[in-house]
């Protein structure tokens, strides 16, 4: 069984749709986070939620929301899509922060 | 060779060689900090850590070297081996919160 698993791992899409990336983690982990990597492999953190509740909110357009349905699901949707949100958007997991995160294998959102 | 991470510099070692990675981190405040491998289309993965209270930890072929004073990370790998090939990141913890903020990163390429 994978440890956190996202889906889809490829998202191709027009500008202007509104599209959805879900997170799954099946380590009991407290906390889940977004990250967006862009092109230069640059990684940022976008959100962050503990047990449901959201604790990470860094400067990202409001076009962004993400929701916690319970501590073990993190999805992240994203409405009127623009050129620049095309990146790899990575999940992940921490027990707490003194563990580190558990990455999920990403979902490469591109917006043509 | 080594190389400090900017802008997702190279660095080309030959397979056996050692290999040093350098990260500058941001925080006086950070306790905690992590070095991730990203292989290509994969989330980044936990090689390995170290705890402010420390200035070196050894595990299998990797050593991290933490330097407080000058707010400097390195990675060392010996007998650099073809699977070792991957970007690399070290992130540091901001103590008390669950935030990581990532460096730059590091492609490593070995060379047969």
């Amino acid at each position: 069984d994978t440890a956190v698993s996202q889906t889809p791992k490829y998202l191709v899409t027009q500008m202007g749709n509104d599209k959805s990336i879900k997170c799954e983690q099946n380590l009991g982990h407290d906390t889940m986070y977004w990250y967006k990597q862009d092109s230069k492999k640059f990684l940022k953190i976008m959100f962050s939620y503990n047990n449901k509740e959201l604790i990470i909110n860094e400067t990202v357009p409001n076009r962004f929301s993400p929701k916690s349905p319970d501590k073990a699901h993190l999805n992240l949707h994203i409405n009127s899509l623009e050129l620049g949100d095309s990146a790899v958007y990575f999940c992940a997991s921490s027990q707490s922060p003194a563990y580190g995160y558990t990455f999920g294998s990403g979902t490469r959102l591109t917006v043509v | 060779g080594e190389s400090v991470g900017l802008h997702l510099p190279t660095l080309s070692v030959q397979e056996g060689d050692n290999s040093i990675i350098n990260c500058a981190y941001s925080n006086s405040a950070s306790d905690y900090f992590i070095w991730y491998k990203q292989e290509s289309g994969k989330g980044p993965q936990f090689i390995i850590d170290i705890r402010s209270n420390m200035d070196k930890r050894q595990g299998q072929r990797v050593t991290v070297l933490l330097n407080k004073t000058v707010k400097h990370l390195s990675l060392q790998i010996a007998a650099t081996q073809p699977g070792d090939s991957a970007v690399y990141f070290c992130a540091e913890n901001i103590r008390g919160t669950y935030k990581y903020i990532f460096g730059t990163g590091t492609r490593l390429k070995v060379l047969a």
